[in-house]
């Protein structure tokens, strides 16, 4: 199957600071790119569905302003968590589409942020 | 995506069969089921998908029953490596995750 990367796979920052995740997709070009959080014995929820070279779509509840998501290229998508709290800390999963199909999601292995 | 319902847990014995069964009763007729699982730990890993067909592939079988309205994952020889929450997911553009089942495997 197709590879999709992240990193860092784990981050610890301050409260207050920004941090920066990166998803390639390492073997396709993903057409479309998902970003997902998971919080501890929680499924997983989607955040926003991002497509190369234009605005990302945000689920309803998710603050545009503070996960900001850029698609620059078919092989990277980046979210940025602007003035992280506490309670961002969570596990960040990305997911890539367009190997075969729109529907088939190649995910991950998450990004686990720690905010102090 | 097409509302899914799915056990909470299951338990399974090395070496024997795991079915997990999932119900998508408000299936559309073009609409595809997916399956995927994932490992305490770690992001989501493809199994198997299908339409109406039952499908099989070297992690596992999906059988879909006539009239779509739900579907069975079969592991053929599950072991504890298997151990997991499976999730069944009929997107409709985005994926959206019901809680699955999770899935022990007992020695």
């Amino acid at each position: 199957g197709a590879v999709v990367s992240q990193h860092p796979s784990r981050v610890i920052c301050k409260s207050g600071t920004s941090v920066k995740i990166e998803c390639r997709s390492l073997d396709f070009q993903a057409t479309t790119m998902f970003w997902y959080r998971q919080f501890p014995k929680q499924s997983l929820m989607l955040m926003a569905t991002s497509n190369e070279g234009s605005k990302a779509t945000y689920e309803q509840g998710v603050e545009k302003d503070k996960f900001l998501i850029n698609h620059a290229s078919l092989t990277l998508s980046t979210l940025t968590v602007t003035s992280a709290h506490p309670e961002d800390s969570s596990f960040y999963i990305c997911s890539a589409a367009g190997l075969r199909s729109y529907n088939e999601q190649f995910f991950g292995p998450g990004t686990r942020l720690t905010v102090l | 995506d097409a509302k899914t319902t799915q056990p909470p847990s299951m338990d399974c014995a090395e070496g024997r069969a795991a079915n997990l069964p999932c119900n998508h009763s408000t299936i559309s007729g073009n609409e595809y089921v997916y399956w995927y699982r994932q490992i305490h730990s770690q992001g989501p890993q493809y199994i198997i998908h299908g339409l109406k067909n039952n499908e099989t592939n070297e992690m596992a079988s999906l059988i879909i029953t006539e009239d779509r309205k739900s579907s069975t994952l079969i592991l053929p020889h599950a072991t504890l490596r298997d151990t997991a929450v499976y999730y069944c997911i009929v997107p409709r553009n985005q994926f959206y995750f019901g809680t699955g089942t999770s899935l022990t495997v007992i020695p």
